[in-house]
């Protein structure tokens, strides 16, 4: 099965920019991974950010963008706020089944 | 807007079956969303456990597909998860989720209910 891949831990200051990357162990992640983002913060459900690739929803704040970087999928904060300290989850399509990545943990300091 | 709220027993017994029931509101079980289950190990991360269709399409999880299977309930406008010979790896918050069209993944989401397997 495969095998995705997040960075287990980054920290940002307040107001500054971190890029979270979510990478596949089958290849380079492309638009057909149909990659989406999550944020979960302690004892809450997760929450959709990002759709297919780079497609924000209605809630997603603007500070959060997403795109293809290299042979990856990338979620970019920028303008870090302290509400955006959460666990963040990437999600592919890997031939025929959904694979979470194991989260990213975003300390805002 | 889709609402979705489990229920489920809490405790599950080791080798017996964990049934889990979501029921959806806001709009019909048979509008063109995948409805999915989705599980979280107390301390780690999010378990993709599988998906269906109303029509009766279905994806699973391929470490989890020998023991798991989805169901849709038009009549009661809910779906379930059966899961099997479960075991205390299993013990996990379940979370039922509802992925919208033009592959917004997993957009709606219920709170979640613990399961515990424990004898």
């Amino acid at each position: 099965q495969t095998v995705v891949t997040q960075e287990p831990s980054l920290t940002v200051s307040p107001g500054g920019t971190v890029t979270l990357t979510c990478a596949s162990s089958a290849g380079a992640v492309s638009s057909v991974y149909h990659p989406s983002w999550f944020q979960q913060k302690p004892g809450q459900a997760p929450r959709a950010l990002i759709y297919n690739a780079n497609n924000i929803y209605s809630w997603t704040p603007a500070r959060f963008s997403a795109s293809l970087l290299g042979d990856k999928a990338a979620l970019t904060l920028s303008g870090a706020q302290p509400e955006d300290e959460a666990e963040y989850y990437c999600l592919l399509w890997c031939g025929g089944a959904w694979v979470f990545g194991g989260g990213t943990k975003v300390t805002v300091l | 807007q889709v609402w979705l709220q489990e229920s489920g027993p809490g405790l599950v017994r080791p080798s017996e079956t964990l049934s889990l029931t979501c029921a959806v509101s806001g709009d019909s079980i048979s509008s063109d969303y995948w409805w999915t289950w989705v599980r979280q190990p107390p301390g780690k991360g999010l378990e993709w456990i599988g998906e269906m269709f109303h029509r009766g399409t279905s994806n699973y999880n391929p470490s989890l597909k020998s023991r798991v299977s989805i169901s849709v309930d038009k009549s009661r406008n809910q779906f379930s998860v059966n899961l099997n010979s479960v075991t205390a790896a299993d013990t996990a918050v379940y979370y039922c989720a509802a992925t919208s069209p033009s592959w917004q993944q997993l957009r709606y989401w219920g709170q979640g209910t613990l399961i515990t397997v424990s004898s």
